[in-house]
């Protein structure tokens, strides 16, 4: 199973809004709507920010949001802020118990 | 609240071996699967390796397959990963985590792995 794609990084202003993708095959975001966003601040545990596509767990600002359209997936993270200044990976269901999930090459968030 | 707590990394020689914990509070630690991901430097997330919420069943990525092993202790909310033949790309963080339909949801902060002489 090859990495989903995403761009190293990404760059905004504060308040401005960003979109982040994450590129796969229909043998994983092609299939399924089971797509998940994590929030990786360095030396902290990863933070799901989205799952099944579009779902927020509670605690996670509706300043985030995400979307699938074909084998893409993407996150927009609107009105930036600094804390939001992060490492972002992508992660989809690959339909096998022995493989379950794919990763993102994962996107640098600068807040500048 | 939901707690994975890792612990057990260090530094290793190659052909070595190590055994990582992740102890489990704020959930019913023996309904779930769980499982293990690894981070090696400047690199990407990549997927260890699953076990079912009654230990009957394990898996693992092709690259770890035959030297890790994957165990639990539901009596101690406790999640274990027996690593053997170490090598240098074994080098990594490694993260406990608690799926929900089938993908990552709760993380621990892992615990790094250095294999080197």
């Amino acid at each position: 199973q090859s990495a989903l794609t995403q761009p190293a990084s990404v760059s905004g202003s504060p308040g401005q809004s960003i979109t982040i993708s994450c590129t796969g095959t229909s043998g994983d975001i092609g299939s399924y709507d089971l797509v998940s966003w994590y929030q990786h601040h360095p030396g902290k545990a990863p933070k799901v920010m989205i799952f099944e596509v579009t779902k927020r767990p509670s605690g996670v600002s509706n300043r985030f949001s995400g979307s699938k359209s074909g084998n893409t997936a993407s996150l927009t993270i609107s009105g930036l802020q600094a804390e939001d200044e992060a490492d972002y990976y992508c992660c989809s269901f690959a339909g096998s118990i022995t493989f379950p999930y794919v990763f993102g090459t994962g996107t640098k968030v600068n807040v500048v | 609240e939901v707690q994975l707590v890792e612990s057990g990394g260090g530094l290793v020689q190659p052909g070595g071996s190590l055994r990582l914990s992740c102890s489990a509070s704020g959930i019913t630690f023996r309904n779930y699967a769980m499982h293990w991901v690894r981070q090696a430097p400047g690199k990407g997330l990549e997927y260890v390796s699953s076990i079912t919420s009654d230990g009957d069943s394990t898996y693992y990525a092709d690259s770890v397959k035959g030297r890790f092993t994957i165990s639990r202790d539901n009596s101690k909310n406790t999640l274990y990963l027996q690593m053997s033949s170490l090598r240098g790309e074994d080098t990594a963080v490694y993260f406990c985590v608690q799926p929900s339909d089938w993908l990552p949801f709760y993380w621990g902060q892992g615990t790094p792995v250095t294999v080197s002489s």
